[in-house]
Order: C-alpha cells, then structure tokens, then sequence
C-alpha cells in the first residue's frame, strides 16, 4: 500500500514553545490530508482537514491559531501546535488520500507523533 | 464528534479462538473500514465495505455490514497472540465538499490474544 511517513516520531518540548509536525505522502499525491488527535486509550479525534493550496477545515473546537496547518504540495502538510502548554501532550496522527484513486477508499496514515509537553 | 459506538471495549481471548468486534454508527454512510493500531503505533488499514456490500472477507477477517441496523462486525478467526491490538471502525460519509474522505472513527476495540 501507499506509504505515509510522519516526522518526528516523538518529541519532548518546553511550554511555550513551537512544535512542527511534517506529513508526507511518499509514493502519491494526497490533495486533501488530515490530522488527528489521540488521548491514550481513546479513539481518534479528527482535528483538522488540510487541503493543497487552500486554508484548513477546521473541526468545531479546534483552535485554529494553536494549531497551524500548513498544505503547501502535494506530498506535504504540516501540524505546529503554537505555544505549547501540557494538555496539548497527545499522539497525533495525520492521514492521507489518494489523488489519483477512486472516490472513497482507504485512507494511509502515518506512524503518529508522541508529543510530550513539559 | 465520534459516531461510531464499538463494543466491547476490551476483549480477551486465547489462541486459537475467534474474536467478534462490533461497530454501530448514525449517519448515511458510503462505506466503513477496519483498522487496525499497535500500542503508540499509527494505524493499519484492514478491510473496507461499502454500503451496498454486506459481508467480506479478507485472509482471517470477516466484515458484514448492516445498513438497515447501521451496524458492522469484524471478526477474526482463528486468532493469534500478533493480533493483540486496538481495532477501529471508520465510517467515510455519503456528503460531499468538506467532508469527501473524511473518516469518523468508533471509539475501538482493545483485543488481547493470550498464547
């Protein structure tokens, strides 16, 4: 299957501080990609659509300016969680679909980003 | 919001036996897929049905889907101590624009396979 690979694969941070998270499609083109937040032993939340050369959908209590999403190609989109406090400690994952397959497959996610706010 | 409802939450069961994860949802769906994640792992893509299919198989997967109760089944036969997972169910809606490929996921299934 496609591979989607998310960097870093954890990360310890100071509150305050900026934390950039990189999502990339390695083998397609992803038009549209989404990020996802998980709480431990929790399903998954989706946080954010990221659309290639447009703004991001943001889903109803998302703050749009602490997590900033970036779509800039085809094969990239990036999550910052902006002045980070320790409730923003969470896995996120993001997920991408292919451009050029059929409407309504399977989505590929990356491997998940461990972030530790401290 | 999370639709999709899954029970049970926790399942734990010995090799050899067969596990059954159940997933109801509440809106229209175009289709519903499995996944699969390892403990702090991202998530593995098992099988998806679409909402004029009502059962597939994939190897040891079984999925059916009930459109007219708004439910699916996974099971698992003849299951193994690797299988010990969390399971997901995700629904992709019918809607367009915004919502094209988004996914809801149900709030999963944590299985444990004893060897």
């Amino acid at each position: 299957g496609a591979v989607v690979s998310q960097h870093p694969s954890w990360v310890i941070c100071k509150s305050g501080t900026s934390v950039k998270i990189e999502c990339r499609s390695l083998d397609f083109q992803a038009t549209t990609m989404f990020w996802y937040r998980q709480f431990p032993k929790q399903s998954l939340m989706l946080m954010a659509t990221s659309n290639e050369g447009s703004k991001a959908t943001y889903e109803q209590g998302v703050e749009k300016d602490k997590f900033l999403i970036n779509h800039a190609s085809l094969t990239l989109s990036t999550l910052t969680v902006t002045s980070a406090h320790p409730e923003d400690s969470s896995f996120y994952i993001c997920s991408a679909r292919d451009r050029g397959g059929p409407g309504f497959t399977e989505a590929f996610f990356g491997q998940g980003t461990r972030l530790t706010v401290v | 919001s999370q639709q999709g409802e899954e029970d049970p939450q926790a399942l734990s069961i010995q090799e050899g036996e067969n596990a059954t994860m159940n997933c109801s949802y509440k809106t229209s769906i175009n289709n519903l897929q499995w996944y699969r994640q390892n403990s702090g792992r991202g998530l593995v893509h098992l099988i998806l049905i679409r909402s004029n299919e009502r059962e597939k198989h994939s190897g040891r997967l079984r999925v059916t889907l009930d459109t007219s109760k708004k439910s699916s089944s996974l099971l698992i036969t003849a299951s193994r101590a690797a299988d010990t997972a969390s399971y997901f169910c995700a629904t992709a809606s019918r809607a367009g624009g915004t919502s094209y490929g988004k996914l809801t996921f149900g709030q999963g299934t944590i299985l444990t396979v004893h060897p």
